[in-house]
């Protein structure tokens, strides 16, 4: 079974300070992502990496950095956390097909972050 | 208009009925198509990839309409364990995947 898991499972931090968020999955992925999950936004994307030391944009990217020194593992940075990155944080990954196609992704089992 | 739209629902459906959920999509260059469900505060896990002929995985059956752009999900004979958010999930371009915001199920004993 794959396996994704995430640094903390709830997490609260002050206005302006620096968040990580980690995550390792266990099944030699190439590909990892960063969603944020809120009220009748669904999930949107923030990073996702392709390959090591490899990152792209997502759809709403401000505020927020990537980090993937290891091909198991995505790091989610908040450089100056603000209320409005209150959120369920969730990290998936999944393998490369190319082709136009996309394989399944795997969860983990996401953080919930207040920011006060 | 959104890349992928759900009805969010609520469905409260008798246990034991048959309940049908309908997504649309924009992209007609998307060739991956899933449904996924989420519990309650919990990640979302795969439910059932979805093919150009339709696949049935026991109570669950999965259709695709290329043509109008639209995947269903069927639910037969439900359980109180199906209540659950289910998201219609299409990927884009570079191994991305768009994920509505969800349709929640009730089963009501």
């Amino acid at each position: 079974d794959v396996k994704v898991t995430q640094s903390s499972r709830y997490l609260v931090k002050r206005t302006g300070e620096k968040v990580f968020l980690e995550c390792v999955q266990d099944m030699d992925h190439e590909n990892m992502f960063w969603y944020r999950q809120d009220p009748g936004l669904g999930l949107r994307l923030i990073y996702f990496s392709y390959d090591v030391k490899m990152k792209e944009k997502g759809d709403i990217p401000e505020g927020y950095s990537v980090s993937r020194e290891k091909k198991e593992r995505f790091s989610l940075i908040l450089e100056s956390a603000s209320t409005n990155q209150t959120s369920m944080y969730l990290c998936a990954s999944s393998p490369a097909i190319g082709g136009g196609s996309t394989d399944t992704q795997y969860f983990g089992p996401g953080t919930r972050l207040t920011v006060l | 208009r959104k890349e992928v739209e759900q009805d969010p629902g609520p469905f409260n459906v008798p246990e034991g009925a048959t309940v049908a959920f309908n997504c649309t999509y924009s992209n007609s260059a998307s060739q991956s198509f899933f449904w996924y469900r989420q519990d309650c505060r919990k990640e979302p896990k795969l439910l059932m990839s979805v093919y150009s002929s339709g696949n049935e995985d026991g109570r669950f059956t999965a259709q695709l309409n290329r043509a109008s752009q639209y995947i269903s999900l069927l639910i037969r004979d439900s359980k109180l364990s199906d209540s659950a958010t289910y998201l219609c999930v299409v990927n884009r371009r570079d191994e991305k995947l768009t994920f509505g915001t969800g349709t929640r199920l009730t089963i009501i004993p």
